[in-house]
């Protein structure tokens, strides 16, 4: 299994429908993220749990919400979002703690369409 | 706030040409400074680090050198193949945060 997994690949909803996206790591780490990527912006960091805590929002509107039920899980749940809302969600992991040397695991994004 | 710019894209090659893909960054103390690169339909990998000024990140052929005195790390690769198109992003650790340019893509052609 590749190291995370994110599903589904594309999601297509409207602006009053409630979905969710998966994140699963199989790396051992205890750190997870989710990432906004839209076009020409820069990489937009939205969530970070370490060992289950979030310990990081960046000031993301209360239609997306986070949940992480274990160290390996990772869920964002959708709600009432706007069509500003496509983009692809990226999930990351990393082992728990930033460190200068830190790299991050990156799941391949779930293509997301707010109609 | 510590920040990322890197060049507009596309950039557009001919197989084996020379690549530069300029990168500067803004922030106090002193910053990591990292390129990811993301193929077609992946998430984004680690390509290289520095973690301090002069350091030399090197991988795959792809070279970056930590440049304080011009708050630079530009990406530079001698001869680009097709393999290599992709998008790349140029990022910055500071003060607890990961940092991420706008990223920039490149297209190599036979």
């Amino acid at each position: 299994e590749t190291g995370v997994t994110q599903t589904p690949r594309h999601l297509v909803m409207g602006m009053t429908n409630k979905k969710s996206l998966k994140c699963e790591q199989h790396l051992g780490h205890n750190a997870m993220y989710w990432y906004k990527q839209s076009a020409k912006k820069p990489l937009e960091l939205m969530f970070v749990y370490n060992f289950k805590e979030q310990t990081e929002n960046n000031s993301v509107p209360s239609r997306f919400s986070p949940e992480c039920p274990n160290s390996s899980h990772l869920f964002l749940h959708l709600h009432t979002l706007q069509p500003e809302d496509s983009a692809l969600y990226l999930c990351a992991s990393s082992q728990a703690g930033l460190t200068p040397l830190l790299e991050l695991f990156f799941g391949e994004g779930s293509r997301l369409t707010v109609l | 706030g510590d920040s990322v710019t890197q060049m507009e894209g596309p950039v557009t090659l001919s197989e084996e040409a020379f690549l530069t893909i300029n990168c500067t960054y803004t922030a106090t103390g002193y910053p990591s400074l990292f390129w990811y690169v993301q193929y077609p339909g992946e998430g984004l990998q680690l390509l290289l680090k520095a973690t301090k000024a002069d350091d030399k990140g090197s991988n795959k052929g792809f070279e970056a050198t930590y440049r304080k005195e011009t708050t630079s790390f530009h990406l530079e690769k001698g001869s680009v193949q097709v393999s290599d198109s992709a998008v790349y992003f140029c990022a910055l650790y500071n003060t607890d945060k990961l940092i991420f340019g706008t990223g920039t893509r490149l297209q190599v052609f036979p």
